[in-house]
């Protein structure tokens, strides 16, 4: 059974940095195109970066190029989200998700909220 | 970037009848591998998004068969044959044909 841990998520001031973790379960994460996606509080869905199985083919959204970089660890079949310079606007529910073309399983997501 | 905007964004509904949502892509989604990466997604409320629908008209594992997509190019459709209680929430497409990744607004279905 496919299972996606996300964690590392929290309280953090503008112009600070978080790491977020996602343990992936059930399948090999470098066999897929992993991506994250966000949900501000009350709000619809965005995507946030993608990484190919390869882990030399990332992309960013517009909004966070530049600030966050997105990488996995296959000894630990884990991805991550490296969130630098924060904002109030990056304050959202981040959920990592399987598959590229086809987003098929997601996990349950980790709160960062960004407030001095 | 591909702008996708879904109607309604609010839909009251009856048990037992047929709901419909529709999304439009300001861009063709067809891919150059000739396929169109349209996907519906389901977010209960309190739950992350679950995938319903992909590649238009494509059911996920385990999706009721009252869940069914249309549409081509531009305009897509999600309908729901007969309403339960357990498919209330909001409703999300969204395009991977091309980066980055777009979504629309969302539809939240009320009984």
């Amino acid at each position: 059974e496919v299972q996606l841990l996300e964690s590392g998520g929290g309280l953090e001031q503008p112009g600070g940095s978080l790491r977020l973790s996602c343990a992936a379960s059930g399948f090999t994460l470098s066999d897929y195109f992993m991506s994250w996606v966000r949900q501000a509080p009350g709000k619809g869905l965005e995507w946030v970066s993608v990484i190919s199985p390869s882990g030399d083919g990332t992309y960013y959204a517009d909004s966070v190029k530049g600030r966050f970089t997105i990488s996995r660890d296959t000894s630990r079949n884990t991805l991550y989200l490296q969130m630098n310079s924060l904002r109030a606007e990056d304050t959202a529910l981040y959920y990592c998700t399987k598959g590229k073309m086809v987003p098929d399983s997601w996990g349950q997501g980790t709160l960062v909220t960004v407030s001095s | 970037d591909v702008v996708m905007t879904q109607t309604p964004l609010s839909s009251p509904v009856t048990l037992g009848q047929p709901a419909s949502i529709s999304c439009r892509s300001s861009q063709s989604l067809v891919h150059s591998d000739g396929n169109t990466y349209l996907s519906w997604l389901q977010q209960r409320p309190g739950q992350p998004p679950r995938l319903l629908i992909y590649k238009i008209s494509n059911r996920f594992s385990g999706v009721p068969d009252r869940f069914s997509g249309s549409g081509a190019g531009t305009d897509f459709t999600l309908k729901i044959s007969r309403v339960e209680a357990e498919d209330v929430g909001v409703y999300y497409c969204m395009q991977t044909t091309q980066f980055p990744y777009t979504f629309g607004q969302g539809t939240k279905l009320e009984i």
